[in-house]
């Protein structure tokens, strides 16, 4: 089974500062996808950026970047140029095979 | 919006009673799972459907079940339904059934038993 440990519950931020959120996790599968999901106050799930696990190239979408340690099973997003709307529940999630295991969630706020 | 809808959007009943979510995935989607996020639980894997087969189970109680119809929509059934069932019950879709495949997740149904 895999597991995912996000141990920033909270956190906040400065418009057009960078903050960067932490995971981590536990699997013995060799291939495997990592996530970061956001959920903003509207409840909606939304893929921010995902990472193959065989890949060494970090991903990076826009203002939102990854920094992937395989070695040390880490996987923690970084969010350039914050931005008011970046407001939300952030979940990270590991999956091989089907379905997604999901860490507890960070809570970013984001302050004028 | 991902394409993926839900129905209802809320639902109230009372405990031992019993509840149907239903979820139809994007078009071309072959592939549904279903997620439960509670606040003490977190968001958990249900089960995933692909085809109309099941493919996945995960932390699903004996009291829940579902299908998969031949249009693809999918239904998850609730029954005997406890206080601990309140929580937001989200679908998603992907085109495959492996993880790979980008989920796109519906607005989610938001139950609460009384």
């Amino acid at each position: 089974a895999q597991t995912v440990t996000q141990s920033q519950p909270e956190m906040s931020v400065q418009e057009a500062e960078t903050v960067t959120l932490s995971c981590t996790y536990d699997t013995s599968e060799n291939n495997y996808y990592l996530f970061w999901y956001k959920q903003p106050p509207s409840r909606q799930m939304i893929l921010v950026i995902r990472q193959e696990a065989y890949k060494q190239q970090n991903a990076t979408e826009n203002r939102f970047s990854v920094n992937f340690q395989k070695a040390a099973k880490s996987f923690s997003l970084k969010i350039s140029d914050s931005q008011l709307g970046d407001t939300a529940m952030y979940f990270c999630a590991s999956g091989s095979g089907y379905a997604l295991n999901f860490g507890k969630g960070t809570s970013l706020l984001v302050t004028p | 919006d991902s394409g993926v809808t839900q129905t209802p959007k809320h639902l109230i009943t009372a405990t031992g009673q019993r509840v149907t979510l239903r979820c139809s995935p994007r078009s071309g989607d072959l592939s549904v799972y279903w997620y439960q996020q509670s606040l003490d639980q977190g968001l958990q894997f249900l089960i995933q459907y692909y085809n109309g087969e099941e493919r996945a189970k995960g932390n699903i109680l004996e009291r829940f079940s579902a299908q998969q119809f031949p249009d693809l929509h999918s239904e998850l059934n609730l029954s005997s339904l406890e206080l601990g069932d309140s929580a937001l019950y989200f679908c998603a879709s992907s085109v495959g059934g492996w993880t790979y495949n980008e989920q796109f997740f519906g607005p989610g149904t938001r139950l609460t038993v009384l």
